[in-house]
């Protein structure tokens, strides 16, 4: 296994167009999470699905943000009205059953650029 | 959640060995302490957990007293390639909602 894979790594797009992202996380992780990046923060917490049931969202996903792990397994991260404010890094992280608290792998990210 | 308080930046040279401290005061009796390491476009990298007293492994330490209110992360011998940012992070049993602060901007020089 190759660890978590994040598409694209990199997205540019208008204003007020819709994009999708992907991850494909750890294969035996059923622990599946998302969150975005500004430059010179930490990451953001958005979202975390056990399995494909989603348990907990953040505040910062607003009404145009939807994710999905329909099988889960890969999970999609869609924004729809893109702002330019969604301009960020978006990671996706996972764990399996037997991590302690806080043990997540990281992929590389989606760097999204709204113009 | 247990907010974590960190150093913004250190510097340090090649072959020094650098801790960082991170405060923790509101963690919690069942959370764990991980540390991640970030670099410039890349996803954090788990470095260490623990959860009382002494971890070590090939990469750092992790020092955690009694009281578990801060944590300090050793790293021996930097060398360049650890400049990154690092994160502190306390865990929430089941809910791993982690919460990372700022972080701390370690710069190695040469």
């Amino acid at each position: 296994d190759t660890g978590v894979s994040q598409n694209p790594r990199h997205k540019i797009t208008k204003r007020g167009q819709n994009v999708t992202f992907r991850c494909d996380p750890i294969s035996e992780h059923n622990r599946l999470y998302w969150y975005r990046q500004t430059l010179g923060q930490g990451p953001e917490f958005l979202t975390y699905f056990q399995n494909e049931a989603q348990l907990e969202k953040s505040r910062l996903l607003s009404d145009r943000f939807s994710a999905e792990r329909p099988k889960g397994s890969f999970s999609t991260l869609e924004i729809q009205r893109t702002e330019q404010g969604d301009s960020a890094m978006y990671l996706c992280a996972s764990s399996g059953l037997g991590s302690k608290n806080t043990e997540a792998f990281f992929g590389q990210g989606t760097r999204l650029t709204v113009v | 959640l247990a907010k974590t308080t960190q150093p913004i930046s250190m510097d340090s040279y090649e072959g020094q060995e650098v801790n960082i401290t991170c405060s923790h005061n509101n963690i919690a009796t069942n959370d764990y302490i991980t540390w991640y390491q970030q670099f410039p476009s890349q996803g954090p990298r788990f470095i260490i957990q623990g959860y009382k007293t002494k971890v070590t492994n090939e990469v750092a330490s992790l020092f955690i007293p009694a009281d578990r209110k801060s944590s300090t992360l050793s790293l021996p011998r930097v060398s360049l390639s650890d400049t990154a940012v690092y994160y502190c992070l306390v865990g929430v049993t089941g809910g791993f909602k982690t919460i990372f602060g700022a972080g701390t901007r370690l710069f190695v020089k040469a």
